[in-house]
């Protein structure tokens, strides 16, 4: 069964880094096209970062520059690491895989991130 | 970047009613329209992708239609699992989402 567990939320004060981990089960993390897409409280959806297949990386221009998504291929985990967190940044991380650069067809339950003094 | 405007926020219907979500897309995306419903605690799950082709599993009763900037999603008779949140996808350029819509017991 293909399936992503988010993990690494929690509470963070402004101004700091937050590691958020998605294990992945049923296929290969480095063979897809892999998102994170928050939702903030009260908010739509937000895609916020992609990794390619063949490890070229985007962001959304809210978080270029603070957010760094990577993979590890051996432990099979897509990671977002994220830096200088802002209160605009909280909100449910999810994990995604993508049908090439399309549809996201698999999705992870969420973790939950709060930034706030 | 697109903006995709979903209407209503808020849909009370009763099982058996035929519902109808709208989507809106602030330029042309072609069919790159994906429909998910979404439960509290739940991962969101893909229904419906390239505005209409159904994806596996998921019921007849659910189904898409449109192109360029409008679209629609069906539930032609709501059953007790189907209240949630239904949310619309553009992936033409990038990826945006609707704002959402709850679908609750009238």
């Amino acid at each position: 069964e293909e399936q992503l567990v988010e993990s690494g939320g929690g509470l963070i004060q402004p101004g700091g880094s937050l590691r958020l981990s998605c294990a992945v089960s049923g296929f290969g993390v480095s063979h897809n096209y892999m998102s994170w897409v928050r939702q903030a409280p009260g908010k739509g959806l937000e895609w916020v970062s992609v990794i390619h297949g063949d490890g070229q990386t985007d962001y959304a221009e809210s978080v270029k520059g603070r957010f760094t998504i990577s993979r590890d291929n051996s432990k099979n985990r897509l990671y977002l690491q994220m830096n200088s967190l802002t209160t605009d940044d909280t909100a449910v991380y999810y994990c995604t895989r993508e049908e090439g650069q399309s549809y996201m067809d698999v999705w992870g339950k969420g973790t939950t991130v709060t930034v706030s003094s | 970047d697109i903006q995709m405007t979903q209407s209503p926020s808020t849909l009370s219907a009763s099982v058996g009613d035929r519902v109808t979500i709208t989507c809106r897309a602030s330029q042309s995306i072609s069919r790159g329209l994906a429909w998910y419903q979404h439960k509290p605690g739940q991962a969101p799950r893909l229904l419906i992708h390239d505005a209409s082709s159904l994806e596996s599993g998921v019921p007849s009763r659910f189904s898409g239609s449109g192109s360029g900037t409008e679209f629609t999603l069906t539930i032609s008779s709501l059953q007790p699992d189907d209240f949630a949140t239904y949310f619309c996808q553009q992936y033409s350029s990038y990826w945006t989402f609707g704002q959402g819509t709850k679908v609750e017991t009238k």
